[in-house]
C-alpha cells in the first residue's frame, strides 16, 4: 500500500513558467514532509521541507504548500529553469522518534528552453 | 569533503551469491539508512540505524542484513542474491532522526 503517492510520472514546462509537482499521502500520522531532487547517476539531494504546523514554506524559487485536510502537498518552482530538469521525490515521516522516510514514486520534470 | 561514500558503484552477481555493499560517512551522523530505488516504486527503506549498535527494519528488509559497529560505517549484506534484488541502492545519513538525509551516489546492482 503506497502511503505517499505522486500520481504524475512526468511533467514538461517551458523555461520561465511555473512548475507544480503534486504529492498525496494517506497516513494521518505523517507530520514532516520533504522534497528531494535527483539527477541521473547521482543520489537524491534535499530541496525543501515543511512541518505539519505550517501550510507554506519558501526558499528562493521553491515553495512547498501543505493542505492537511486534503492530505496533499505541492512543490512550486517559479520561474522554472532548464537546470531544474530532474526527478523530484516527496517524502514523509511520522513522529519524532523515528527517522523513517516514506518516499513517493517520483515525478520527472523537464524544463524546455 | 566526502560526505556519504558508497562502494562499489556497479556490481553484477549470480543468483545465490552473497556480497556486501559498503557505506561510509565522515559527518559524524548518528542516523544512517539504506534504500532501494526501483522503476515506478520510488525509494523504499530497507534498514536503518539510529546509532552504533542499533539497527531496525524498514519497509523491505527481507534478504538483507545490516550491522553498525561504528558511527561511520553501515554495510548492507545480501545473504543469497536473487534477481528481485536487482536495483539501485542508496545509503543516507543525517545528524538527527528528523534531520535532512544526505545520500550517497548509489550502487547499481544486477543479479542474473
Amino acid at each position: 500500500d503506497q502511503q505517499v503517492k505522486q500520481n504524475s510520472p512526468s511533467l514538461s514546462v517551458q523555461e520561465g513558467r511555473i512548475s507544480i509537482l503534486n504529492c498525496d499521502y494517506t497516513n494521518s500520522m505523517f507530520d514532516y514532509f520533504l522534497w528531494y531532487k535527483k539527477y541521473p547517476a547521482e543520489g537524491p539531494t534535499f530541496l525543501i521541507s515543511i512541518s505539519s504546523i505550517k501550510d507554506k514554506n519558501e526558499d528562493g524559487r521553491f515553495t512547498v504548500f501543505l493542505n492537511k485536510s486534503a492530505k496533499h502537498l505541492s512543490l512550486h518552482i517559479v520561474p522554472s529553469q532548464p537546470g531544474d530538469s530532474a526527478v523530484y521525490f516527496c517524502a514523509a515521516s511520522a513522529g519524532s522518534n523515528t527517522g523513517k522516510l516514506i518516499f513517493g514514486q517520483g515525478t520527472t520534470l523537464q524544463v524546455k528552453p | 569533503n566526502a560526505g556519504v561514500t558508497q562502494t562499489p558503484k556497479f556490481q553484477v552477481l549470480k543468483t545465490g551469491q552473497s556480497m556486501t555493499l559498503q557505506c561510509a560517512q565522515d559527518m559524524n551522523h548518528e542516523y544512517m539508512s539504506w534504500y532501494r530505488q526501483d522503476p515506478g516504486m520510488g525509494l523504499r527503506l530497507i534498514h536503518y540505524s539510529v546509532g552504533a549498535g542499533i539497527t531496525d527494519q524498514g519497509e523491505v528488509p527481507n534478504g538483507y542484513n545490516v550491522s553498525r559497529s561504528t558511527t561511520e560505517d553501515f554495510p548492507l549484506r545480501l545473504l543469497s542474491a536473487a534477481p528481485s534484488q536487482t536495483s539501485v541502492y542508496f545509503c543516507a545519513s543525517s545528524y538527527e532522526r528528523r534531520g535532512i538525509q544526505y545520500f550517497g551516489a548509489g550502487t547499481r546492482l544486477s543479479v542474473l
